[in-house]
């Protein structure tokens, strides 16, 4: 069964303090892992896909880096406007749905 | 905007009671998939439909069932409810690709069961 572990849990930043979240996989072959962000009561927006090892993608103050075991996603000089939970999911080759971890929720103090 | 839309956005009802949530896909989308989130177990997966013919199954309840119509959209039936199916309940769709297809999610339905 595939699993998606994200760390830490919580974060929380002054502004303009990078940092990173952690997601870690385990799947049987990787379709893709994609990233969202979720604001509260309203539903995951989409943020990047990778589809393989070395993969990396940007999008304004965020990139997000694929390995073989794990994604990262960077947070570069943040707004209080990048509050919000972050989550990681994978696809498995052969399989449709996605697999969610539990999220980073991430607070940027002004 | 992800052009996903979800009605209602709201439903207050009581155990034992049916609902019905309805989905509108994305323009041109043929995938529709159905997410529950709840506090203690995240998003989960419950079922795909893909072309108007069910394509993947989830931890879908019995309790639950849905249908994708020829127009595309999608209805998520709940039946004989109870308080632990309070949760978010979220639409997403595709477009059908071969490669890791991205998914686009609604605003959701919030349903709360008393």
């Amino acid at each position: 069964e595939d699993q998606v572990t994200q760390s830490p849990e919580a974060l929380r930043l002054q502004e303009g303090e990078s940092s990173s979240l952690n997601c870690s996989y385990t799947v049987s072959g990787l379709r893709g892992l994609f990233w969202y962000r979720q604001d509260p009561g309203k539903g995951p927006e989409f943020l990047f896909t990778l589809y393989s090892a070395g993969e990396e993608k940007e999008k304004e103050r965020l990139k997000a880096t694929l390995t073989k075991k794990e994604s990262f996603l960077h947070i570069t000089a943040p707004k209080p406007e990048d509050s919000a939970t972050y989550l990681c999911a994978v696809q498995a080759v052969g399989d449709y749905k996605l697999s969610f971890g539990a999220g980073t929720t991430v607070t940027v103090r002004a | 905007d992800s052009g996903v839309t979800q009605t209602p956005k709201h439903l207050i009802t009581a155990t034992g009671q049916r609902v019905t949530l309805r989905c509108s896909p994305r323009s041109g989308d043929l995938s529709v998939y159905w997410y529950q989130q709840s506090l203690d177990q995240g998003l989960q997966f419950l079922i795909q439909y893909y072309n108007g013919e069910e394509r993947a199954k989830g931890n879908i309840l019995e309790r639950f069932s849905a249908q994708q119509f020829p127009d595309l959209h999608s209805e998520l039936n709940l039946s004989s409810l109870e308080l632990g199916d309070s949760a978010l309940y979220f639409c997403a769709s595709s477009g059908g690709g071969s490669r890791g297809d991205t998914q686009y999610f609604g605003p959701g339905t919030r349903l709360t069961v008393l």
